[in-house]
């Protein structure tokens, strides 16, 4: 099992709709959290961090559900260059641990 | 533009041969970590130089070294190149190092593409 599994994509979704990522983690021991994106051929960049509070940042929202070693993103209301692979990863002591990613794809 | 630079951006290599890839920090950033990310993969750790100091590494084999110097630029040599080291090469550069709550952001190079024949 690897360490940081997310949604194995890709998400084909209309613009306008909400899309959910899904993440979870194995270090319980684990302190913080972030999402990247990525768009194709490009370097990830730093989406939202993930606080236990939850944190929202325009259209995104992102949850942490530490007992559940779960990590979510909720994009509402989507855009076309929202299209991009989103990334999930979580701190492990001097690293941090990346996910495969998911793509999403909005179509207009 | 994230101000970490790195170069070549595209390079070609036959097996056995070694490569050295070059990475500038964003001003102000004493940390650079370097990523290996194979096609549809996420980015791998190989190590991590906090003020000329490796204070981590992946799960890398020992020909993967590096380099950090006093202006906190950033080297990474890699030894009797195999095919399946293609890939794309990240440095990311960071206030502080990688670890714990503290962890923030890393910016990342636009990455050095390696396509060992």
């Amino acid at each position: 099992r690897k360490e940081v599994e997310q949604d194995p994509g890709p998400f084909n979704v209309p613009e306008g709709a909400t899309v959910a990522f899904n993440c979870t983690y194995s270090n319980s021991a684990s302190q913080s959290f972030f999402w990247y994106r990525q768009d194709c051929r490009k370097e990830p960049k730093l989406l939202m961090s993930v606080y236990s509070s939850g944190n929202e940042d325009g259209r995104f929202t992102a949850q942490l559900n530490r007992a559940s070693q779960y990590i979510s993103l909720l994009i509402r209301d989507s855009k076309l260059s929202d299209s991009a692979t989103y990334l999930c990863v979580v701190e492990r002591g001097y690293q941090l641990i990346w996910g495969a990613g998911t793509k999403l794809i909005i179509k207009p | 533009e994230t101000g970490v630079t790195q170069s070549p951006t595209h390079l070609i290599k036959t097996r056995g041969q070694q490569v050295t890839l070059r990475c500038s920090s964003q001003s102000g950033h004493n940390t650079v970590s370097w990523y290996q990310q194979a096609l549809g993969q996420g980015p791998q750790f190989i190590f991590q130089y906090y003020r000329e100091e490796e204070n981590g590494r992946g799960n890398f084999p020992p020909r993967f070294s590096g380099l950090q110097f006093p202006n906190y630029s950033s080297e990474l040599n890699v030894n009797a190149l195999e095919l399946d080291d293609s890939a794309l090469y990240l440095c990311a550069s960071s206030l502080v190092p990688v670890g714990g709550i503290n962890t923030g952001e890393l910016f990342f190079g636009e990455g050095s593409r390696l396509t060992v024949l």
